[in-house]
């Protein structure tokens, strides 16, 4: 079945800091690949999303590239704020059915010092 | 445009009881689906429903129920609540139902 993986956390990084948060993923076909992040006691918000191969996401200063070579969809941004501290999940969407379920991450907790 | 909304925010049950939560879909959304959020996990699906039908069910049991109604608002109800059913329940809409999914706030449920 589809499954997606994100490196370990928690994330603690200092302002202005480079992030890059990992993910990678297994899925038959060619699944959409989303960013989605959670602040602190809300839902889920989309930050980006690629639906192919090589198709670049971005969103507030965030980018992903959707690279089906190395099945991986990584998050970056080159200058982290306070702002950014949230939980991060990775996701993909399986295109194969009639539906479009979510399969997601474990989620990583980034936490931006100033 | 409204965003989706889910009511109650917060609820607090206990093991046996039966639980119904609300979401409306954002305007124009005909796809609702439903997923479970486990403390420190990443949420899980449930269901979705398209057009007041079920389109699809995740690895989740049948006291685990919904519905749509003609106006794309959804119902999750779950039946003989137990511990583990606590959560953040989410609700998503989308349109149609192969698109990208906007997010509730979510309920909380708590079961004691």
């Amino acid at each position: 079945g589809n499954s997606v993986t994100q490196m370990e956390g928690p994330v603690t990084l200092s302002e202005e800091a480079f992030l890059t948060i990992n993910c990678t993923y297994t899925a038959t076909g060619y699944p959409s690949l989303f960013w989605y992040v959670q602040y602190p006691g809300e839902g889920l918000q989309l930050l980006l999303k690629a639906t192919k191969a090589d198709d670049k996401g971005s969103n507030k200063g965030f980018e992903a590239t959707y690279r089906k070579e190395t099945t991986s969809f990584h998050l970056e941004k080159g200058s982290v704020q306070v702002s950014d501290s949230a939980v991060y999940f990775c996701a993909l969407s399986d295109e194969s059915g009639a539906n479009s379920k979510l399969t997601f991450g474990k989620g990583i907790t980034l936490s931006v010092r100033p | 445009e409204t965003g989706v909304t889910q009511s109650p925010t917060h609820l607090i049950k206990t093991r046996g009881q039966q639980v119904t939560l609300r979401c409306s879909s954002q305007s124009g959304h005909n796809t609702v689906s439903w997923y479970q959020q486990a403390l420190g996990q990443g949420p899980q699906f449930i269901f979705q429903y398209y057009r007041e039908e079920e389109n699809g069910r995740g690895n989740f049991p049948p006291r685990f129920s919904g519905l749509q109604f003609p106006n794309y608002s959804s119902e999750l109800n779950v039946n003989a609540l137990e511990l583990d059913d606590s959560a953040l329940y989410l609700c998503a809409s989308s349109f149609p139902a192969r698109e990208t999914q906007y997010f509730g706030p979510g309920t909380r449920l708590l079961v004691l």
